[in-house]
């Protein structure tokens, strides 16, 4: 099973930020926190990862919790083309090359 | 660099038949995962190939099964086919390094197993 929660459905103004939040309250101490994006019907993109750091990139900004249990994916400004289902994964050296999807959040966004 | 590649994209079978795929990695990647996509039961993992040996399995039955060369081009293949393998298959490819936790996979456009 999944070891995070995300809202099944979102929405977003063209434009605006898309923050996409995730719990993962069973996080060990050695996982990561990934997030990927799949546009219908074609394979995951890895956007970002982060241990316990915030991080940013090209694509967009992770935001982890002190505590490790939760995080948010933040899309700066959000295109039509960010339309797309966002999958929070949890991954440690426990799961070698072995990534567990739960059914992610569906990011509408809307002009 | 270029990315994953996975042959074929499409492909259609009939029950009972069996069926390879194929999938390249990224230049330099030694670890290849290979998923299973369908609209009931979501992205599940099938298997991991390092270094020519099967290093993680899902729970797939024995009629999945995959192999990987020395070049570290990995194929999977499904002995008689059901049609509830109708699925996106996908593989990802990563460096293969330790610790795994850092290792991120890239994933391939997938082929569209449709059984008839």
């Amino acid at each position: 099973d999944a070891k995070t929660t995300q809202p099944p459905s979102m929405d977003c103004a063209e434009g605006r930020a898309a923050n996409l939040p995730c719990n993962h309250s069973t996080i060990s101490g050695n996982e990561y926190v990934y997030w990927y994006r799949q546009i219908h019907s074609q394979g995951p993109q890895y956007i970002i990862h982060g241990l316990k750091n915030n991080e940013t990139n090209e694509m967009a900004s992770l935001i982890i919790t002190e505590d490790r249990k939760s995080s948010t994916l933040i899309l700066p400004h959000a295109t039509l083309r960010d339309t797309a289902v966002y999958y929070c994964i949890v991954s440690g050296s426990s799961n070698t090359g072995k990534l567990i999807f739960g059914q992610g959040t569906t990011l509408q966004v809307k002009p | 660099k270029a990315g994953v590649t996975q042959t074929p994209r499409y492909l259609i079978k009939t029950r009972g038949q069996q069926v390879t795929l194929s999938c390249s990695p990224i230049s330099g990647h030694r670890s290849v995962s290979w998923y299973q996509q369908t609209p009931g039961q979501g992205l599940q993992f099938l298997f991991e190939y390092f270094s020519e040996t099967q290093r993680n399995k899902g729970n797939f039955p024995g009629r999945f099964s995959g192999r990987q060369f020395s070049n570290s081009r990995s194929e999977m293949n499904v002995s008689t086919l059901e049609l509830g393998d109708s699925a996106l298959y996908l593989c990802a490819s990563s460096a293969g390094l330790a610790p795994s936790s850092t290792d991120t996979q890239y994933f391939g456009p997938g082929t569209r197993l449709t059984v008839l």
